[in-house]
């Protein structure tokens, strides 16, 4: 069975700091992974879909990184903004989507 | 083009009352996703409908919860007699087809439940 996790669970970092967040899976048979932002009380907004066959996918100031061997990946955010608070959440495609708890993110001015 | 629309965006019931909760899906998608997210939890799926058909079920709680996406009209998802624990984030997602590496699913904005 599938399972994610995210570590850490919450995060505080200060304006302009770079920062990791983690992410697991145990299977590593993934069509893709994929992470993403909800703001509180809010949907979920993609961020980066990274398939099974690449090793990283970046947007901006987002890079993402996938070891299936592994079953790692991290998403990485340089020069951090008040703006990146959110709830960052991992999610792993097999046959369905299973997501991680995610991480609290929040920073500070 | 529209994104996936829920609503309503917030829902409240009493102990015992029926919620339904509606997702369109984005213009052109034909397979729709619901998720639940509980308190501080992660999203977990509960069930896949194409038009007119449930391929997967298997997160569904056995009682109380149902689901439909008929050939015209929105995706419903139903829960009858709520209770406290119901109380969550139901999210909707969808998809132009099923499965496969490079099928990404569409979320929309959720329906926040509270059972009083």
């Amino acid at each position: 069975k599938q399972e994610v996790t995210q570590i850490p669970a919450a995060l505080s970092v200060p304006e302009g700091e770079n920062l990791v967040l983690n992410c697991s899976f145990t299977d590593s048979a993934i069509y893709n992974l994929q992470w993403f932002r909800q703001d509180p009380g809010k949907g979920l907004t993609s961020l980066l879909l990274i398939q099974s066959s690449q090793r990283e996918q970046t947007s901006g100031r987002l890079n993402a990184s996938l070891d299936k061997s592994s079953g790692r990946s991290t998403l990485y955010i340089a020069a951090s903004q008040p703006g990146d608070s959110a709830t960052y959440l991992c999610a792993v495609r097999d046959d369905k989507i299973i997501f991680g708890k995610g991480t609290r993110l929040h920073i500070l001015p | 083009n529209a994104g996936v629309m829920q609503n309503p965006r917030h829902l409240v019931r009493r102990r015992g009352q029926e919620a339904r909760l509606r997702c369109s899906p984005m213009k052109g998608h034909s397979h729709v996703y619901w998720y639940r997210q509980l308190p501080e939890e992660g999203l977990k799926f509960m069930v896949y409908l194409q038009k007119e058909n449930i391929i997967d079920e298997s997160g569904m709680p056995k009682e109380r919860f149902s689901a439909e996406f008929p050939k015209e009209g929105p995706s419903i998802l139903r829960i009858q007699q709520v209770v406290r624990g119901d109380s969550a984030a139901y999210f909707c997602a969808s998809s132009p087809q099923p499965g496969g590496a490079y099928n990404e699913q569409f979320f929309g904005p959720g329906t926040r439940l509270t059972v009083l």
